[in-house]
């Protein structure tokens, strides 16, 4: 099956600091990855979605200039925290889904989570 | 509003026994639906995804029925084992275009198995 992976699992980071974190489809090219966060006890709440070779296209809400997203091939996205507060501690889950013909349904593959944590 | 309500929130079986999970959606126009499972810690992983004209669809011990009239669903894990202790995410996509869609989750089934 599709395997999309994260790194890092898990980051600690200084508030104030950035941290990047990375998201790959390693068995097929995704022409689209999304981005969520999850808080405990919560469930996933999309972030933004990024189509390969455009901008991200970001939900309400979600600071764009915060949550930088780059989609730069079929097989990687990243998502950059800037100046990272306490606030932004969480869970971060990509996912990557390569659209079927028309009238199939899609798959959408999950990695596996990052948990960051700001101090 | 596109919505989807999962009960109970929370369940705790003994391990060997049978148990039901419940989701009612409010999601138009309506793609297909989705079950995950997402241990502590880790990224959901699809159980089920099933479109408007699939009443059911099993996946091992999980079995997973649509009825698109009342727009309701369920999971049905069958012989429960200890690594069965997860959360169960039911998911709809809502159709954007002909071939993607938007997914709209539910909060939620924390199952424990106790031994």
């Amino acid at each position: 099956g599709a395997v999309v992976s994260q790194h890092p699992s898990r980051v600690i980071c200084k508030s104030g600091t950035s941290v990047k974190i990375e998201c790959r489809s390693l068995d097929f090219q995704a022409t689209t990855m999304f981005w969520y966060r999850q808080f405990p006890k919560q469930s996933l709440m999309l972030m933004a979605t990024s189509n390969e070779g455009s901008k991200a296209t970001y939900e309400q809400g979600v600071e764009k200039d915060k949550f930088l997203i780059n989609h730069a091939s079929l097989t990687l996205s990243t998502l950059t925290v800037t100046s990272a507060h306490p606030e932004d501690s969480s869970f971060y889950i990509c996912s990557a889904s390569n659209p079927r013909p028309s009238g199939r349904s899609y798959e959408q593959y999950f990695g596996p989570g990052t948990r960051l944590t700001v101090t | 509003k596109n919505q989807v309500e999962q009960s109970p929130q929370s369940l705790i079986i003994l391990e060997g026994k049978n148990c039901t999970l419940q989701c009612n959606y409010t999601v138009s126009p309506f793609s297909n639906l989705r079950w995950y499972k997402q241990d502590t810690g880790r990224g959901p992983v699809s159980l089920t995804i099933m479109t408007f004209s699939e009443n059911t669809k099993s996946n091992g011990r999980y079995t997973a029925t649509l009825d698109a009239d009342t727009k309701q669903s369920s999971l049905h894990i069958t012989a429960s084992q200890l690594s069965d202790s997860a959360s169960y995410i039911c998911v709809v996509s809502a159709r954007l275009t002909s071939n993607t869609g938007k997914l709209i989750f539910g909060q939620g089934t924390t199952l424990q198995v106790k031994p």
